[in-house]
């Protein structure tokens, strides 16, 4: 089946630092890829929607010069957050939408997430 | 996308079929309806979906209503490994949002031993 990877899985940083997270699609192109961030207990939010070679959508409230997104390649998006605060530690996950529909088309395929924190 | 309405959580016990509710009222002709689950520490994984008929895959089976106002998850045989939360989304199959899923709060099931 489709997989999608990030990394790292799990990172510490100190606050005003930033944070580069990377998402690949393993064994398909992605159109689309999707990032989401989680805080404990609460449902996944949107955060931004990617599509190679252009500049993201990012989702209302979102800040778009904090969240840096790009997606390079049809295998590859990350995301960085700059000058990372106590505020923004939590459960970053990507997800991927492939290009053919051979592929399972009309799903996503999720990542294992990114627990960060940020001392 | 429209949104969706299911219990906060479920309870069921080991090797027995397990039913999840949704109500999607406000589904729309173009509206996908979209089982994804979640365990404990993990990204979300691809359950089932389908429009308008009953689908079966090996995971899971999906009941639409015929007026597709609801839909129901069934898991015919619950193991401790499908303790997870489970999201019913509808997701714009006319491509204007880009594909987009909008989780909500989802059913949290536990499955007792």
């Amino acid at each position: 089946g489709a997989v999608v990877s990030q990394h790292p899985s799990r990172v510490i940083c100190k606050s005003g630092t930033s944070v580069k997270i990377e998402c690949r699609s393993l064994d398909f192109q992605a159109t689309t890829m999707f990032w989401y961030r989680q805080f404990p207990k609460k449902s996944l939010m949107l955060m931004a929607t990617s599509n190679e070679g252009s500049k993201a959508t990012y989702e209302q409230g979102v800040e778009k010069d904090k969240f840096l997104i790009n997606h390079a390649s049809l295998t590859l998006s990350t995301l960085t957050v700059t000058s990372a605060h106590p505020e923004d530690s939590s459960f970053y996950i990507c997800s991927a939408r492939p290009r053919l529909a051979g592929a399972g088309g009309e799903t996503q395929y999720f990542g294992p997430g990114t627990r960060l924190l940020v001392l | 996308d429209a949104k969706t309405t299911q219990p906060n959580s479920m309870e069921s016990n080991e090797e027995e079929p397990v039913h999840l509710p949704c109500n999607h009222s406000t589904i729309s002709g173009t509206d996908y309806i979209h089982w994804y689950r979640q365990l404990p520490s993990q990204g979300p994984e691809y359950v089932i979906h389908g429009l308008t008929s009953n689908v079966n895959n090996r995971m899971a089976s999906l009941a639409i209503a015929e007026d597709r106002k609801s839909s129901t998850l069934i898991l015919h045989r619950a193991t401790l490994r499908d303790a997870a939360v489970y999201y019913c989304i509808l997701r714009d199959a006319s491509g204007g949002s880009n594909y987009k899923l909008t989780f909500g709060k989802g059913t949290l099931l536990t499955v007792n031993p």
